[in-house]
């Protein structure tokens, strides 16, 4: 099956400056890639998600990449905010419709 | 307003008795799954389903059983629990088309089996 590792599992970056959070998968068929921003104590939210058909996708100050060749998608947050401190799931859906997801990125922005 | 609800949110039980764990959701929504979230370990699907009558078992199936009767319901079933389920439980759903599969979870379950 399928295999998602994600990396670091902490980061701490200030105010304003990026993060970059980096998942490598296994299965070359699989086809499409969300992230989950998981705050304390609350339930995961979909903040963005990317196609095996598109290399990139931005919103706002959010943005993905992904490279199909290499296996391995990135999440990329500029001018960060406090309110980014959160933990951060990476995930892959196989052509079996099944999901897997990372072991988690816990983001701290010090203001 | 468009959700995914969970009942119960905490439960304390014992090994070995039965329970389960009920998801709906309101949005019409085909793809229905469950998952535990343990610490380090990230979020693990247990077992998904396309649409009625059509479950799949996920990464960790074991221990677990569901059923999908219903469109708008995925219960979770622990016919025999132990303490190694002891665990966060989320459900989540999404649509199948081929357009995006935004997953929106449920609150949560949490699960302690003494």
């Amino acid at each position: 099956g399928e295999n998602v590792e994600q990396h670091p599992s902490t980061l701490s970056v200030q105010e304003g400056d990026s993060a970059v959070i980096k998942c490598t998968y296994s299965d070359s068929a699989s086809n499409y890639f969300p992230w989950y921003k998981q705050e304390l104590g609350k339930r995961p939210q979909l903040i963005i998600d990317i196609r095996s058909n598109v290399g990139e996708k931005k919103d706002q100050r959010i943005a993905v990449t992904l490279n199909k060749t290499a296996k391995h998608f990135s999440l990329h947050i500029t001018e960060t905010q406090p309110e980014d401190s959160a933990v951060y799931f990476c995930a892959a859906r196989d052509t079996g419709n099944q999901f897997y997801f990372g072991t988690g990125t816990s983001l701290t922005v010090i203001p | 307003e468009a959700q995914v609800t969970q009942n119960p949110r905490y439960l304390i039980t014992v090994t070995g008795k039965k329970l389960t764990v009920t998801c709906s959701q309101n949005m019409n929504h085909e793809y229905m799954s469950w998952y535990r979230q343990d610490p380090g370990l990230g979020l693990r699907q247990i077992y998904y389903s396309m649409n009625v009558e059509v479950t799949d078992k996920g990464d960790v199936p074991e221990g677990y059983k569901v059923s999908r009767k219903e469109k708008r319901n995925f219960p979770l079933i622990l016919e025999s629990p132990s303490p190694n389920q002891t665990s966060l439980y989320f459900c989540a759903s999404s649509l199948v088309a081929s357009g995006r599969n935004e997953q929106f979870f449920g609150p949560g379950t949490r699960l302690t089996v003494l």
